[in-house]
């Protein structure tokens, strides 16, 4: 069974600069999760989509971050523009959760973004 | 608001050991509790998962236990090995989220041979 898949694995920019990071996430997955780890922390959820809808987004900066989960599959996550401080590791999981209430299930994680903004 | 430690942030120890791993958490409403590994520059793998109602859940040479009403967990990695070294996570969800996990800042273990 493939795995989580996120590209680029890497990406430098300088601040005020825009960047884009992909997921696909293991197929047949409802639930896919976007979470922020800077270095020394453990990550830190973004932005929850079910299917193709947002369960969860209280904790994305809206005014520089976006994403967005076309046909419940794939998924993207912007920044523009980019700040210092957004210098982390993006990372990606998905879980097969279809329920539209209740415990989460085993996540599973992508190998991440590293993010170097200068 | 949920508050997950782990302490200590770093351990060392020789190969054959065995591991003892904690995690707190401040809200004992919760659903389960998973513990994680990290290798460098890897994203992460599920190790464990324990429902609220479980008091332990085994898989091989680990062994973890969760202490519900005092907030605890501990992980157990029996007859270390080189190959244990990674950082180990733990994380909780709460019942006031639905898969919305808070994350420990992580153990980071160093199995020497």
């Amino acid at each position: 069974e493939a795995g989580v898949a996120q590209s680029p694995r890497y990406k430098i920019i300088e601040k005020r600069q825009s960047v884009a990071f992909w997921c696909n996430p293991i197929s047949g997955h409802a639930t896919l999760y976007w979470y922020q780890q800077i270095l020394g922390q453990g990550p830190k959820l973004l932005i929850q989509f079910q299917n193709n809808g947002v369960v969860d987004d209280s904790q994305l900066p809206k005014d520089r971050f976006s994403a967005e989960r076309l046909k419940g599959v794939d998924s993207t996550l912007k920044i523009q523009p980019a700040k210092l401080e957004d210098s982390a590791v993006y990372l990606c999981a998905s879980s097969l959760s279809r329920r539209t209430g209740g415990p989460s299930d085993t996540q599973y994680f992508g190998p991440g973004t590293r993010l170097t903004v200068l | 608001k949920q508050e997950v430690t782990q302490i200590p942030a770093a351990l060392s120890v020789p190969e054959g050991e065995n591991l003892v791993l904690n995690c707190s958490f401040t809200d004992s409403a919760i659903y389960n509790l998973q513990w994680f590994r990290q290798d460098p520059g890897k994203g992460l793998t599920s190790l464990l998962l324990i429902q609220s109602s479980q008091r332990e859940q085994t898989s091989g040479r680990l062994n973890a236990s969760l202490d519900k009403s005092s907030g605890r967990s501990t992980l157990y990695i029996a007859a270390s090995q080189p190959g244990d070294s990674a950082t180990y996570l733990c994380a909780v969800a709460s019942t006031d989220s639905w898969g919305k996990l808070q994350f420990g800042a992580g153990t980071q273990v160093v199995v020497t041979p």
